[in-house]
C-alpha cells in the first residue's frame, strides 16, 4: 500500500461550522505534512509532524488545528473559517523528514461559504 | 529565506516541439523536486534530483540540476497534448527550523496544442 488517503474529497462548510479533514497512510511513514493550495498558486506548507510531534507550524491561524493521534493518521480540525480559506488541502507523508521520497494524497477541496 | 523562481509561468507549445522550463533558487538545498499537477488534482512526482550534475529522464521529460548555478531545468522533447498540465519545481529546506519544508516555485502552466 503506497497511498496517502484523504477524506473527504470535497467539503462545503459555513463560517460557523466545525469540521475535520482526515489523512491516513499505512506505509510506516513517520513524517506527515499539511499543505494548502489556492487556485492557480503553488502549495504552501502549513504543518509538519515528525514522530507524532509538531515539527513546523508556518504561523497558521488558530482556526486550523492539526492533530496527529498516531503514526498513521493526521487530522486537520477546522473552526470558524473564512471564505478566503477555500482551497485544496493536501496531505503528504515520507518515511522521515530526511527521506526524499514524498507521497501526496489526492487532496480535499474545501469551500467556505 | 529560500526563494524559488520558475520561468516561464505560461508556456504554449505546438505538438512536436521542444522547450525548457527553468527553476532558479536562492540558497543551497539537498534536494530538488519536479511535480506535475492536472487541474483540481494532486501533485504527481516526476523527479527528485539530489546532487550536482544529476540528470533524470522519463519519456519526453528530462530534468537536470546545476547546484553551482542554483538552476534546474525541465526539458520537454517532442511535446504531445497529454503533457498539458502545471509543472512545479520545489526545493527542500535543508537546515534550521524549517527542515522538512518544501518551497515551491510559482508553477508553469503548459498547454500543448496541435
Amino acid at each position: 500500500d503506497t497511498e496517502v488517503t484523504q477524506t473527504p474529497k470535497h467539503l462545503v462548510m459555513g463560517m460557523t461550522n466545525k469540521k475535520s479533514l482526515k489523512c491516513e497512510q499505512h506505509m510506516g511513514h513517520r513524517a506527515m505534512y499539511w499543505y494548502k493550495q489556492k487556485a492557480k498558486k503553488p502549495p504552501e506548507l502549513m504543518f509538519v509532524y515528525s514522530y507524532e510531534k509538531l515539527s513546523i507550524n508556518e504561523s497558521v491561524p488558530s482556526r486550523f488545528s492539526p492533530e496527529c493521534p498516531n503514526s498513521s493518521l493526521l487530522n486537520l480540525h477546522l473552526h470558524a473559517l473564512q471564505p478566503e480559506d477555500s482551497a485544496l488541502y493536501l496531505c503528504a507523508s515520507s518515511q522521515a523528514l530526511q527521506n526524499e521520497k514524498l507521497f501526496f494524497g489526492s487532496g480535499t477541496q474545501l469551500s467556505v461559504l | 529565506e529560500l526563494k524559488v523562481e520558475q520561468n516561464p509561468l505560461f508556456l504554449s507549445m505546438q505538438e512536436g516541439k521542444n522547450y525548457t522550463i527553468y527553476c532558479n533558487y536562492s540558497t543551497t538545498s539537498d534536494r530538488l523536486y519536479w511535480y506535475r499537477q492536472d487541474p483540481g488534482k494532486s501533485l504527481e512526482s516526476l523527479f527528485v534530483l539530489l546532487s550536482n550534475g544529476a540528470v533524470k529522464q522519463e519519456g519526453r521529460l528530462m530534468a537536470s540540476l546545476d547546484t553551482k548555478a542554483r538552476l534546474s531545468t525541465l526539458h520537454i522533447t517532442a511535446a504531445v497534448h497529454d503533457l498539458s498540465a502545471t509543472y512545479f519545481c520545489a526545493l527542500h529546506n535543508a537546515g534550521g527550523t524549517s527542515y522538512g519544508k518544501l518551497t515551491f516555485g510559482q508553477g508553469t502552466i503548459l498547454t500543448v496544442h496541435p
